[in-house]
Parts: structure tokens; C-alpha cells; sequence
């Protein structure tokens, strides 16, 4: 597509229940990235993804959190037994390869946990 | 880690005004790049600088990798300028990670 696509765009679940992510990058970035905004903390990375491999998963909060990608092309970010203080809203990026390259973002998941 | 700086953090202007937001950064960078993020969350790419200066209409960016720092400039500030600015870094030798600054939010007033 033409850009990054994320779904879904709002959700809201209750404390405990797990929830799934979708990013669906734009068509042959290799590289793609995983953020959280929220009041308190910002804008934190998450994971990073080269093709089907995470390089650096040192942004994952908790071992609740987990992400993968298929393909070289969508990833799934998981949170398991989700807590409040996992409301936020989650960002997914795309760059054409790891390296000197512009990161592009998608519109986000607001996630909300009651 | 990298230590990312962004000043004001807040800044209202009248249309047509011209402002400078800067940004500054406490390691070397292999890629910098500034975002608006619009009233309704979307973060968009303005300009990927690293080093050197870029126009693109009313905006400009300039940034001195040797001196750690970035500047965007907006010329004749329009209402839809207004929104969050982030500057965001990666640094050399580590992964491709972003590390956002904590913006400065402007609001132009018609």
C-alpha cells in the first residue's frame, strides 16, 4: 500500500484479556519498528524488525509483550493479560532498510484497557 | 543512553509569524529526523537531516552533526501549522531505534 497501515485503529478491552496488534508495512521496507506513545513516557520504542529477525527487542516493557513478523511484511504485536498501564497508543514504522533511511509512520492503535 | 532536547516546549504565535525550534543531542547520529504530529495523532515526516540543510516550502532544517544540535525553521506560520514537533535521533553504532525528544508543542492562533 501506500503507506504503513495499522489495525486496529481504537480498541478497548478489559484488564487481564490479551490483544493483537496488526502493522502492515509499506511494500518492500525491510526495516519495521514497533512505539508506544502515551502522557506519561512519551514516545518509546518498542522492538525492531530487519526482514523476519528482531535485532533489538530492548524496548518490550514486560515479557507480557511480544511481536512477530512473517513474511518480511506484517507484524503482530501481542500483549498478553493486558494491565491499565498498557493504554496508549501503539506505532508502528516502516524504512526501506535499517540503515541512513527515513522511518515512516503509521496512524496508530489506541489501545484502551478498562 | 542518548539525551534528547527540544526547546520550548510550548510556543504560540500569531499567523504569519515566523519561529525556530530547536533541538539538541548529546551523542553522534546517523539519522535525525523531525515530525509533526497533527491534532489528530498522525505523525509525519518533515525531513530526514543528519547533517547539512533542507527546504521544503515554508519549512527548513538545518543540522550541525559536530555541534549536536538541529534547527527547524517555519516560516509564515499558518493555522495548521499547529500540532506536536518531535525531533527524533538514532545513534552510530547502535541499532536503528528512534529516541524521541518531548516535543514542542505550537499552536498558531488565526
Amino acid at each position: 500500500g501506500a503507506g504503513v497501515s495499522q489495525s486496529p485503529s481504537n480498541k478497548v478491552t478489559e484488564k487481564g484479556k490479551d490483544v493483537e496488534l496488526r502493522c502492515d508495512p509499506i511494500s518492500g521496507h525491510t526495516a519495521l519498528y514497533w512505539y508506544r506513545q502515551s502522557l506519561g513516557q512519551g514516545l518509546e520504542f518498542l522492538i525492531y524488525f530487519q526482514g523476519n529477525s528482531a535485532p533489538d527487542k530492548s524496548g518490550l516493557p514486560s515479557d507480557r509483550f511480544s511481536a512477530e513478523r512473517t513474511g518480511g511484511s506484517v507484524s503482530t504485536l501481542t500483549i498478553q493479560r493486558t494491565q491499565q498501564e498498557d493504554s496508549a497508543v501503539y506505532l508502528c514504522a516502516s524504512s526501506l532498510d535499517s540503515y541512513y533511511q527515513p522511518q515512516h509512520f503509521g496512524d496508530g492503535t489506541r489501545l484502551s484497557i478498562l | 543512553g542518548i539525551q534528547v532536547e527540544q526547546s520550548p516546549p510550548d510556543l504560540i504565535l500569531q499567523e504569519g509569524a515566523n519561529s525556530t525550534l530547536r533541538c539538541n543531542f548529546s551523542d553522534s547520529v546517523n539519522n535525525l529526523q523531525w515530525f509533526h504530529q497533527n491534532p489528530w495523532g498522525q505523525l509525519i515526516n518533515l525531513f530526514y537531516i543528519p547533517s547539512g540543510t533542507k527546504q521544503n516550502g515554508r519549512l527548513s532544517a538545518t543540522t550541525v552533526a559536530t555541534e549536536r544540535y538541529s534547527l527547524l525553521y517555519i516560516s509564515s506560520s499558518q493555522t495548521t501549522d499547529s500540532g506536536v514537533y518531535f525531533c527524533a535521533v538514532s545513534t552510530q553504532g547502535g541499532s536503528e531505534k528512534l529516541v524521541f525528544g518531548k516535543g514542542t508543542k505550537l499552536t498558531v492562533n488565526p
